[in-house]
């Protein structure tokens, strides 16, 4: 069955950069895009960007152009999201979750989750 | 800045039926918004229910269903179970492989 593994929890420092994985097992990965979605204590989800591997090329939301860079390794069957310039305001559980192969019609399996704390 | 918004909260008896909605700041909701809709329980990930529009996945319950409604997207569960008791979210799509979620709607069953 599918299974979307991500990296442990980190503590960051204001102002330096954080890197989470999302292992993809039981699929095709290079068939299908992948998002990643950030969550705030108490809050609700919000849509980051994603990658789709047929294009090669990452869609970033508005708000998060030129901070998030969102990578796949094909070989490894794994996909990145490098989020920099972290601020208090980053706290989150951020979350990878596979779409359809142009991310434009469905999101299916999702990871567990991964704590980044940003603080001093 | 596109804005989603979904009913902050909705209370609804066991066995009762609650329909929740999702509009958007750009105009009515259509089937080119592949309208998503995810559960999401007190610390656990979100579980994906219905994409566009109203298609269900394997493991969809067959008392939740989707729609579009009066120019918005819906979710209508029947047969509420307790266990229905959740977070749920919307996701449209806003072209470009570019999405944005509702702000969520808290379901208690009562």
């Amino acid at each position: 069955q599918v299974q979307l593994v991500q990296s442990g929890a980190e503590v960051k420092k204001p102002g330096s950069s954080v890197k989470v994985s999302c292992k993809a097992s039981g699929g095709t990965f290079s068939s299908y895009a992948i998002s990643w979605v950030r969550q705030a204590p108490g809050q609700g989800l919000e849509w980051m960007g994603g990658i789709i591997p047929i294009f090669g090329t990452a869609n970033y939301a508005q708000k998060f152009q030129g901070r998030v860079t969102i990578t796949t390794d094909e070989s490894t069957s794994t996909a990145y999201m490098e989020l920099s310039s972290l601020r208090s305001e980053d706290t989150a559980v951020y979350y990878c979750a596979r779409g359809d192969q142009l991310l434009k019609d469905y999101f299916d399996y999702w990871g567990q989750g991964t704590l980044v704390t940003v603080s001093s | 800045q596109t804005v989603v918004t979904q009913e902050p909260s909705l209370t609804v008896s066991p066995g009762g039926t609650v329909t929740l909605t999702c509009a958007s700041s750009t105009g009515a909701v259509t089937s080119g918004y592949y309208p998503n809709w995810f559960q999401q329980k007190p610390g656990q990930a979100p579980r994906a229910l219905i994409y566009s529009t109203s298609n269900k996945h394997s493991w969809t319950p067959a008392r939740f269903s989707g729609s579009l409604l009066g120019g918005k997207a819906a979710l209508t569960l029947s047969g509420v179970q307790p266990e229905d008791e959740a977070e749920y979210y919307c996701l449209l799509y806003y072209g470009g492989a570019s999405w944005v979620f509702g702000g969520g709607t808290k379901l208690t069953v009562l």
